[in-house]
């Protein structure tokens, strides 16, 4: 079946530095793809999405782009910040069918000042 | 107010008793989801419905039940609480015809003693 794997956390970074949180996937099909985003308390945000290869999802300054032919969909953000610091979830859902969410086991990021 | 919401927020209950858990939302989505929230297994599937009169098994529905009681309603028991279901619970809506970005409450953090 499909699945996601996410990189192991937590990640721990200071504030300004680079983020990258790498996500792969295993599908049939063309699945769409999303980076969700769970702050402390909170249910999931979407964060930003691609539906096809070599689409760039962005928003809050982050970034990921649908790579098919390494199956990848990995975040990064060039600076960050203290907020920033969640669980982020990368997910697929398959455009067939149910359109059901699959999701990795989530990361979480903290960012010190 | 929030678009999707989920009472109770918590909850403790004893292995055994039957609770039920509820979401409502105001986004006029046909479809609901529920998952469940275990430290690093990301979001599993539960239930998920597209309609009144529809509603699927999930992932893991082993000792859970749901009842879509109305377009904005979507319920989760669990018959027989055990301490293995100790988890945090989330409903989702989507909007379908081929949207698949779903929506969060804010989560139910259950304890079975």
């Amino acid at each position: 079946g499909d699945s996601v794997t996410q990189m192991e956390g937590p990640v721990t970074l200071s504030e300004e530095a680079f983020l990258t949180i790498n996500c792969t996937y295993t599908a049939t099909g063309y699945p769409s793809l999303f980076w969700y985003v769970q702050y402390p308390g909170e249910g999931l945000q979407l964060l930003l999405k691609a539906t096809k290869a070599d689409d760039k999802g962005s928003n809050k300054g982050f970034e990921a782009t649908y790579r098919k032919e390494t199956t990848s969909f990995h975040l990064e953000k060039g600076s960050v910040q203290v907020s920033d610091s969640a669980v982020y979830f990368c997910a697929l859902s398959d455009q067939q069918g149910a359109q059901k969410l699959v999701f990795g086991q989530g990361t979480r990021l903290t960012i010190n000042p | 107010d929030a678009d999707v919401t989920q009472t109770p927020r918590n909850r403790i209950t004893k292995t055994g008793k039957r609770i039920m858990l509820e979401c409502s939302q105001t986004k006029g989505h046909d479809r609901m989801y529920w998952y469940r929230q275990d430290p690093g297994l990301g979001l599993r599937l539960i239930y998920y419905s597209f309609d009144v009169k529809d509603i699927n098994k999930g992932e893991i529905s082993d000792g859970y039940s749901v009842s879509r009681q109305a377009q904005a309603k979507f319920s989760l028991s669990l018959e027989s609480a055990i301490p293995n279901q100790t988890a945090l619970y989330f409903c989702a809506t989507s909007p379908g015809g081929g949207l698949e970005t779903q929506y969060f409450g804010p989560g139910t953090r259950l304890l079975v003693l």
